[in-house]
């Protein structure tokens, strides 16, 4: 069973569609990251969220932690062709190690 | 790019055989992190060394080592290899090891391991 579920597992949509993607346990947690990945490269971080019910944006992202700090949600608006890539929630478990989700895997067409 | 380099990119080898993957961190970062991703179990946790020492096990093969020298880089070690270690191997370092609550951690481009 994995600590950290990720949905969809996979997203195919046209340029300009808004989506979400989710990322879901059971477990209470003191902090979650969102990390992008593409073809070929490592995992870049794109937001750290702490405090239940936080709202973060970065330009068309949106991301919000859960009240209850146990679930996450990726919102990106008018998606384009470069949001293309591996979408990864991570826990930090004990102390340094991250737990990663399996992951989005977004496809964005023109 | 993030700072951290690992070489080589990509590595074909045999069963059986021995390989060393090679990974330096930013300046200034103590932490070194191995990762494994693979297709059906994602990206795992492997170990991490803190200024040399071994700091955190994942799950990590009995046939896998790894160390950190005193100038920082580090070195995983894949012996006796079967189909299945065939992924990729990322390392990633940071400043700090533990103690907060959250800790960001830049990654390397990754070795991809085939093994034939």
């Amino acid at each position: 069973t994995q600590l950290l579920e990720q949905s969809p597992q996979f997203l195919s949509i046209q340029e300009g569609e808004n989506l979400t993607v989710y990322c879901n346990s059971s477990s209470v947690f003191s902090s979650l990251q969102w990390y992008r990945q593409e073809p070929g490269e490592g995992p870049v971080l794109l937001v750290t969220v702490v405090t239940g019910g936080e709202v973060k944006k970065l330009k068309r992202l949106t991301f919000q932690f859960g009240d209850a700090r146990k679930d996450s949600s990726l919102h990106i608006t008018a998606a384009q062709p470069g949001d293309t890539g591996l979408y990864l929630c991570a826990v930090n478990n004990q102390g340094g190690k991250l737990i990663f989700g399996q992951g989005t895997e977004l496809s964005v067409k023109p | 790019d993030s700072g951290v380099t690992q070489t080589p990119k990509h590595l074909i080898t045999a069963t059986g055989q021995r390989v060393t993957l090679r990974c330096s961190p930013r300046s200034g970062d103590l932490s070194v992190y191995w990762y494994q991703q693979s297709l059906d179990q994602g990206l795992q946790f492997l170990i991490q060394y803190y200024n040399g020492e071994e700091r955190a096990k994942g799950n990590i093969l009995e046939r896998f080592s790894a160390q950190q020298f005193p100038d920082l880089h580090s070195e995983l070690n894949l012996s006796s290899l079967e189909l299945g270690d065939s992924a990729l191997y990322f390392c990633a370092s940071s400043v700090v090891g533990s103690g907060i609550a959250y800790n960001e951690q830049f990654f390397g481009p990754g070795t991809r391991l085939t093994v034939l």
